[in-house]
């Protein structure tokens, strides 16, 4: 059982290069979510996706884009990276959008020069 | 806007030890209080609080949920080196589609 599986685990891009994270999870949740976590501000939610082709934005979604096509898979886009994204990026699934109980993926460390 | 407030912000005691974690928080339409155990990596789930179970217990573990004075603590007895990492506070709140608002978390350092 995989459970939410993000790739890559570490990245360094250049200021204004574009890439995506990737999300996947396989226990058929609802909800799924993006959170970058940085020294001393704890876990902060960037998009969530309640189901399949409905996104919302959360505290800080500025410079990042979600698209949610089918129910597993859940990217984050960044479209012109720049150094405050410099972040450790968590992806988080809930089997629905009320059930609160989150799996957190491994984390992908990002590094943007 | 939601604030989840976590103190002390870090912490270092002594294997054997008790130690209580806070957690207060200001959030329209709560709807629960989770804690979750941060070690290298992605952080896992602990606890889950809400108005039908103010209290959790797991082994060393407890948790309490004060809805009237908007807190809650984390209680680990007899702490060993393992219990070594970021403990993080979060609250659901929401009418519709909920959010969770993290606190910043506690880092604890259990030395020999």
């Amino acid at each position: 059982n995989a459970g939410v599986t993000q790739t890559p685990k570490f990245q360094v891009l250049k200021t204004g290069q574009s890439m995506t994270l990737q999300c996947a999870q396989d226990m058929n949740h609802e909800y799924m979510s993006w959170y970058r976590q940085d020294p001393g501000m704890g876990l902060r939610l960037i998009h969530y996706s309640v189901g399949a082709g409905i996104t919302d934005q959360g505290e800080v979604p500025n410079g990042y884009n979600v698209s949610r096509s089918t129910t597993e898979d859940f990217p984050l886009r960044l479209l012109s990276a720049a150094p405050s994204q410099t972040s450790v990026y968590f992806c988080a699934s809930s089997r629905t959008a009320t059930n609160e109980k989150l799996f957190f993926g491994s984390g992908t460390q990002l590094s943007v020069l | 806007e939601d604030k989840v407030v976590q103190s002390p912000l870090s912490l270092v005691v002594h294997e054997g030890d008790t130690v209580t974690l806070n957690c207060s928080y200001e959030v329209t339409n709560f709807r629960s209080l989770l804690w979750y155990k941060q070690e290298k990596k992605a952080p896992t789930f602990l606890f889950m609080l809400t108005s039908s179970g103010i209290e959790k217990k797991s082994g060393r573990l407890s948790s309490i949920l004060d809805k009237k004075e908007l807190f809650s603590i984390l209680n680990i007895t007899a702490t060993q080196t393992g219990d070594s990492a970021i403990y993080l506070c979060a609250v659901g709140a929401g009418a519709g589609s909920y959010q969770l608002t993290f606190g910043k978390g506690t880092k604890l350092s259990v030395i020999p």
